[in-house]
């Protein structure tokens, strides 16, 4: 068990529809990434938290947005969903620049 | 941004065998990791090595981090080594997400 806490494990939904995502990290790391596994793309860095503060932005499509809550938790949004969005999507903490724990992911279904 | 490439991209094993995966990374790095994905998808920290070598179990890492490589020996390998191996990597500088390589597919057989 890494620590790191992700729901849903596994979401079906149909094109055009919004879900969303939470994570809980680590106790005590103020930093949290996510990123997505696809089968075309490989595991791919979308966007990261440090402290309530969005850090830094990867490959995120406009249609996806992520915020994190004081107490930590983020949620990753995904809004007018795509087949293309199905995918793995991944939730990791660390300290900082440190160890990366990931979560047990959650397999996004698009139909 | 930084290039992270893994070779072999697949392999297949007899069980009790032992194998070498290789990392080669295009800049410097400060954090270099190596996972396991399982079956069901989890992503499994086995080191935390941005130099050095450590050693758990079967499994041990070594990177030398001035000739841009880093290594996975598994040794006396068994069917639940099955899965595919990745390499990640922070660069020196600029963005502190992990870069991941396209990973070594294992398949270890009875």
């Amino acid at each position: 068990d890494s620590g790191v806490t992700q729901t849903p494990k596994h979401l079906i939904t149909a094109t055009g529809q919004r879900v969303t995502l939470r994570c809980s990290p680590r106790s005590g790391d103020l930093s949290v990434y996510w990123y997505q596994q696809s089968l075309d793309q490989g595991l791919q860095f979308l966007i990261q938290y440090y402290n309530g503060e969005e850090r830094a932005k990867g490959n995120i499509l406009e249609r996806f947005s992520a915020q994190q809550f004081p107490d930590l938790h983020s949620e990753l949004n995904l809004s007018s969903l795509e087949l293309g969005d199905s995918a793995l999507y991944f939730c990791a903490s660390s300290v900082d620049q440190a160890e990366a724990f990931f979560g047990q992911g959650t397999r996004l279904t698009v139909v | 941004g930084i290039q992270v490439e893994q070779s072999p991209p697949d392999l297949i094993l007899q069980e009790g065998a032992n194998s070498t995966l290789r990392c080669n990374f295009s800049d410097s790095v400060n954090n270099l990791q190596w996972f396991h994905q399982n079956p069901w998808g989890q992503l499994i920290n086995l080191f935390y090595i941005p130099s050095g070598t450590k050693q758990n179990g079967r499994l041990s890492a070594t990177t030398v981090a001035t000739e841009r490589y880093s290594l996975l020996y598994i040794s006396s390998s068994q069917t639940t080594d099955s899965g595919v191996y990745f390499c990640a990597v922070t660069p020196g500088t600029g963005a502190n997400n992990l870069f991941f390589g396209t990973g070594t597919r294992l398949t270890v057989i009875p």
